[in-house]
């Protein structure tokens, strides 16, 4: 079935940018999306990409999408102490979506 | 929209006493699914359901658990009887789409510890 990986914890500055990586199996994939899971609650939608785009720029969020490489990213621009989460990389293709362990981001005042 | 709203949000309980989580999804949402987040294994899907029917249980660990839906807008999960390595959040979402696209709107979470 898919896999999808990511590294487990990241830690910034204040201000700094922040990037998120993510690898996956299934080149069926046709939908990958970051989630974002704030202490205690559920998951929120950040963004997503349709597989057949490269890049997507949402305000301070950009995703790029190495469909060759399954190698999906999440850059955060002048990463805030109110980032501090953790993001899931999501995909779907001929299953429901599989969740990536999550990346625990730390941002530091 | 309230969102989808799960219940209890903490619920602790002894081994092999029974559980039973509850679930109410969006309105109008055509799927629903349960997860079980822990440190060790991540978000797992247990099940999901299509207009109420289920359609893959294939992450359901054991017959000790069972999920049901018997309307549009109310799912349980049930664990009889628990153990103490059930102690997870489970979480329920629901989709405006069937199955495999489309966004999920996840609940709160209920976090069982199981003693």
């Amino acid at each position: 079935g898919e896999d999808v990986e990511q590294s487990l914890f990241l830690s910034v500055r204040e201000g700094d940018s922040s990037v998120i990586n993510c690898t996956y199996t299934d080149s069926s994939s046709t939908y990958l999306y970051w989630y974002k899971q704030e202490p205690g609650a559920g998951l929120q939608l950040l963004t997503y990409i349709f597989s057949n785009m490269d890049m997507k720029q949402d305000q301070r969020l950009t995703v790029l999408l190495n469909k060759k490489d399954k190698h999906l990213s999440l850059r955060i621009a002048d990463t805030q102490t109110g980032d501090s989460a953790i993001y899931f990389c999501a995909v779907s293709g001929n299953t429901p979506l599989v969740f990536g362990k999550g990346t625990r981001l730390s941002v530091i005042a | 929209d309230a969102g989808v709203i799960q219940s209890p949000r903490h619920e602790v309980t002894e081994m092999g006493q029974e559980v039973t989580l509850r679930c109410k999804p969006i309105s109008g949402h055509n799927s629903l699914f349960w997860y079980r987040q822990t440190m060790m294994r991540g978000l797992e899907l247990l099940i999901y359901f299509n207009n109420n029917v289920p359609i893959d249980d294939s992450g359901m660990p054991e017959d000790r658990f069972s999920a049901k839906m018997p309307n549009a807008s109310f799912s349980t999960l049930k664990i009889q009887p628990s153990e103490p390595r059930d102690s997870a959040v489970y979480f329920c979402a629901s989709s405006p789409k069937q199955g495999n696209t489309g966004e999920l709107f996840f609940g709160e979470g209920s976090r069982l510890t199981v003693l």
